[in-house]
C-alpha cells in the first residue's frame, strides 16, 4: 500500500547540489523519522520528528536537515551533497499512542547516488 | 546504548529446511524486541514482535521468543519458501522509543 510515500524513488546529483527528498503519509500517525541504509550497516536515524513542534537529531545528524511541514509531512534535506550520501534513504511512521510497543511503517526508499 | 547482534549473512538455504537467523540484544531494561522483513525493492515491514519476556511473536510461519536470561530473540521458521528470500532485521526499542536495528541477514532460498 502507499500509506507513506516517498519522492522521488531514485535521484542523481552531483557534489555540492542541494537536494530534498520528500516524505508524505495518510496513516495519521504523530511520529515520522529518517533512515539511512547502508550495506553491511543496517539502517541508522538520522532525525525524528515526535509531533510537528518537536524535531531531534538522529545518529548521523551531521550535513543534513528536516522540515516537518505537516503532521504528514516530513521532507530532509543534504544542503550540500557529498558522495558518501550516496544511500538508500527510508521515511517511517509510528503511532505514539502504542508508545515503545509501537512498530515502524516504512516507505518504498528513495536511492540516492551523488557523483 | 541499546544495540542488537544478528548473525551476518548471506544465508544460503534450499527450498523447505529450516531457518534459524540469530539475534541477541543489549539493554538496561525490558525493551521490545522485533523482527522486520525487507524484500528486493520495498521498504522494509514488521513481521513479529514481542514485548515481554517469554512473549511469542509469530507470522506466515516465523516465530520468535523473548528471552531475556539469555537476552536473544531468534527468528525461526521449520519449512522456507523461495518467496522468503528478502533481508532481515532484528530490532528493539526501549526507554527513548526510537527503534534500534541490526545490520541485516540476507536470506536466499533456492528451489
Amino acid at each position: 500500500d502507499a500509506d507513506v510515500t516517498q519522492t522521488p524513488r531514485n535521484r542523481i546529483t552531483k557534489t555540492g547540489k542541494r537536494i530534498m527528498l520528500e516524505c508524505s503519509q495518510t496513516k495519521g500517525h504523530d511520529r515520522m523519522y529518517w533512515y539511512r541504509q547502508d550495506p553491511g550497516l543496517g539502517l541508522r536515524l538520522i532525525y525524528y520528528s515526535f509531533d510537528v513542534k518537536d524535531i531531534n537529531k538522529g545518529e548521523i545528524s551531521d550535513g543534513y536537515s528536516v522540515s516537518r511541514q505537516a503532521q504528514a509531512k516530513f521532507s530532509l534535506s543534504l544542503e550540500s551533497a557529498i558522495p558518501n550520501q550516496t544511500a538508500l534513504y527510508f521515511c517511517a511512521t509510528s503511532d505514539s499512542a502504542g508508545g515503545l510497543h509501537s512498530p515502524l511503517h516504512f516507505g518504498n526508499g528513495t536511492r540516492l547516488t551523488v557523483t | 546504548g541499546d544495540s542488537v547482534t544478528q548473525m551476518e549473512g548471506p544465508v544460503t538455504l534450499s527450498e523447505e529446511a529450516f531457518l534459524t537467523i540469530n539475534c541477541t540484544y543489549t539493554a538496561t531494561g525490558y525493551p521490545s524486541l522485533f523482527w522486520y522483513v525487507q524484500y528486493p525493492g520495498e521498504g522494509l515491514q514488521l513481521l513479529l514482535k514481542a514485548t515481554k519476556a517469554d512473549d511469542k511473536g509469530s507470522n506466515k510461519g516465523f516465530e520468535a521468543t523473548y528471552r531475556k536470561e539469555t537476552t536473544s530473540f531468534h527468528l525461526e521458521k521449520g519449512s522456507v519458501q523461495v518467496s522468503d528470500s528478502a533481508v532481515y532485521f532484528c530490532a528493539l526499542s526501549e526507554f527513548s522509543e526510537k527503534l534500534v536495528f541490526g545490520k541485516g541477514t540476507k536470506l536466499t532460498v533456492n528451489p
